[in-house]
Parts: structure tokens; sequence; C-alpha cells
């Protein structure tokens, strides 16, 4: 069994701020683990993926993130906030197969 | 390339209607995926197609749910008949390839069941 939990339903930060964005996972398996951002009444948005190799993974716009094992976390940064950055971000993972397994989501805020 | 394309965007039907939605994966892609999205919840896959063939159907409601991918490149999702709990924005997916490979998603279709 697989899960993912996103802390945090809303997060809220000022442009130019830290952006962070919390993971954590539960997968019986070595995963595969991916953000995807989501847009208003848009489709989802592939921000970046971890599958081997480097632990710390970067993405468009930005964005990184570091796959910790020993913490079962795959957090989301970005150095400083900026408007266009307004959205709902997912965290997602599969497990030996292509079936994604979602988390709750986040809605990013970003404030003047 | 062109992306995922998904039709109709919006719609809106009264509960025991019934309602389809089409699907184009990206061209070459032997994965294609229907997933549902409740307002407020992340995605939960119904059906996962490879070519053709069905690979995980579990979470779909097949008394009322049904999909099919003819000729292994456009699929239509049905529901027939609908209830107020199947309002959500469906999702089509697809992939290159099984194992880990990205996902690349259409702009969804969003159902409101009255």
């Amino acid at each position: 069994a697989q899960s993912v939990t996103q802390l945090g339903s809303h997060v809220s930060v000022s442009e130019g701020a830290l952006v962070l964005l919390r993971c954590n996972y539960s997968s019986s398996v070595p995963p595969y683990l991916f953000w995807y951002v989501q847009y208003p009444n848009q489709g989802l948005q592939l921000l970046l993926k971890y599958t081997t190799g480097a632990t710390l993974v970067k993405g468009i716009n930005g964005f990184e993130a570091e796959f910790k094992k020993s913490e079962t976390s795959f957090h989301l940064t970005k150095p400083s906030a900026h408007m266009s950055d307004a959205a709902e971000y997912f965290c997602a993972l599969t497990g030996g197969g292509n079936k994604l397994t979602f988390g709750t989501g986040t809605q990013l805020k970003v404030e003047l | 390339e062109a992306g995922v394309a998904q039709s109709p965007r919006y719609k809106i039907i009264e509960k025991r209607q019934s309602v389809a939605f089409w699907c184009n994966p990206i061209s070459g892609h032997a994965t294609l995926y229907w997933y549902q999205q409740i307002l407020g919840q992340g995605p939960k896959l119904l059906i996962q197609f490879q070519n053709n063939g069905v690979v995980d159907d579990s979470q779909l409601p097949k008394d009322r749910f049904s999909a099919e991918r003819l000729k292994g490149v456009d699929s239509t999702l049905k529901i027939q008949p609908a209830k107020l709990e199947d309002s959500a924005v469906y999702l089509c997916a697809s992939s290159s390839a099984r194992g880990g490979e990205t996902q690349y998603f259409g702009p969804g279709t969003r159902l409101l069941v009255l």
C-alpha cells in the first residue's frame, strides 16, 4: 500500500519569501515521487520528479525538492516566491508501476 | 508537440442523465489514464489503458461508469446514470511507457450534476 500526506492544505507567503510545501509518503517499494502544479481551470503540470540517483531534484520555475528516505519526505521549495506561483500543488508517487497516488493538495497563496 | 486534448470542458446535467467525455492523448503515448478529482481532493485513478487493453480499473464504479479506448488512441469515459456525487473534474492523462514515466495531463472536463 502507498500513500501521500501533504501537511497544510493552505500556505500563504509574501512575495520574495521562501516557499516550503511539505510532502511525506509511505511506500512498500522504492517510490518515484512527483510534484505537480494546477492553475485554476487547468490540468496538472509536472514541476519535477525523482526516480533514482541525485536526491536533490531541480524543476521548472525555480522549484526544487529533496528526497529524504530516512524521513520519508519530498518537500518542495523555492527561494523566492512570485505572484505567478499562486496555485495548487500536488505531491504524488508511484511504486513499481504507473499508478499515481496523489496527496490532497496544498493551495499556495502569494501576498504582496 | 500537441498536448492531451479533452472535450467538453464543462458539462452540466441532471441526476440520472448520461454523459460522455472524450480524450485524445499525446501522439504515440501507449498508456492512457482517467482520473476523477473531487473538489478539495487529489485526483483519483479510475482506469488505466495500455494501448487498447485495460491495465487497472479497480476504482472504476462499474455499475455506472464505463470507458473504452478503441484502436489504442482516443478514449471515452461514460457515466450512466449520473449521481450528485459524480460532480468533479475528470482528467485524462497519457504517458509513453510503463514504470514511473511522466504522465501528461489534459485540461479536464468539469462536470456538475444537479
